[in-house]
């Protein structure tokens, strides 16, 4: 497998604009998450799918975050309209929700630059 | 709610010296913790974990025992390698009995130069 895969990897846009970040989380996996990382705030969980469905999405920062998982093979994050302070790098991880212990996989992110 | 206090760092060692990142946790139950290693433009990778107290997770070396005593997970090593130089982040998944048994709280990070 290929691993979770996130598109794209870079991206700048100007501030205003909308973003739309995707991930496509390993075949299989039934619980796909999506990360913020900063240096001031760290890792944030910002949302967390369930077989497709939003199960948190108390980590959204407000209503320009949206998220979708449409199928079990993708989803996007998006921000709309963009703004400085959303410059970070978003990960999209996955795993098989079989319990505590189950490992999630990380994507290798998007990092995002809004100016 | 959950979280977990790991020194931010950065440290600096040499070839072949010893490793120590403390990591403390704060959560109700017998959360589940993990060690994840991220390289430089790379995701987030697990480096071991351990799911109950006094269980040894170990690999490539790295070692981290479940103290529930201490509520901590410090992460060892006995010999560095420039390989190994990163950032490692100290993670929990709750039990459930504090709320979440999904989520993974992050500590902020540990940068990690060795030096040749």
């Amino acid at each position: 497998d290929a691993g979770v895969i996130q598109s794209p990897r870079h991206e700048v846009t100007e501030m205003g604009q909308e973003v739309t970040l995707r991930c496509k989380p390993i075949s299989g996996h039934n619980s796909l998450f999506w990360y913020r990382q900063t240096m001031m705030r760290g890792l944030e969980l910002l949302i967390y799918f369930n077989n497709n469905v939003p199960i948190d999405d108390s980590g959204m920062p407000e209503d320009r975050f949206s998220a979708k998982m449409p199928n079990a093979s993708f989803s996007t994050l998006k921000i709309q309209p963009s703004e400085p302070r959303d410059s970070a790098v978003y990960f999209c991880a996955s795993s098989l929700n079989l319990g505590l212990n189950t490992e999630a996989f990380f994507g290798q992110g998007t990092r995002l630059t809004v100016v | 709610g959950d979280s977990v206090t790991q020194m931010e760092g950065p440290v600096t060692l040499s070839e072949e010296a010893f490793l120590t990142i403390n990591c403390t946790y704060t959560a109700t139950g017998y959360p589940s913790l993990f060690w994840y290693v991220q390289y430089p433009g790379e995701g987030l990778q697990l480096l071991l974990k351990a799911t109950k107290a006094d269980d040894k997770g170990s690999n490539k070396g790295f070692e981290a025992t479940y103290r529930k005593e201490t509520t901590s997970f410090h992460l060892e090593k006995g010999s560095v390698q420039v390989s190994d130089s990163a950032v490692y982040f100290c993670a929990l998944k709750g039990d459930g009995s504090g709320g979440s048994n999904y989520k993974l709280t992050f500590g902020k990070g540990t940068l990690l130069t060795v030096n040749p």
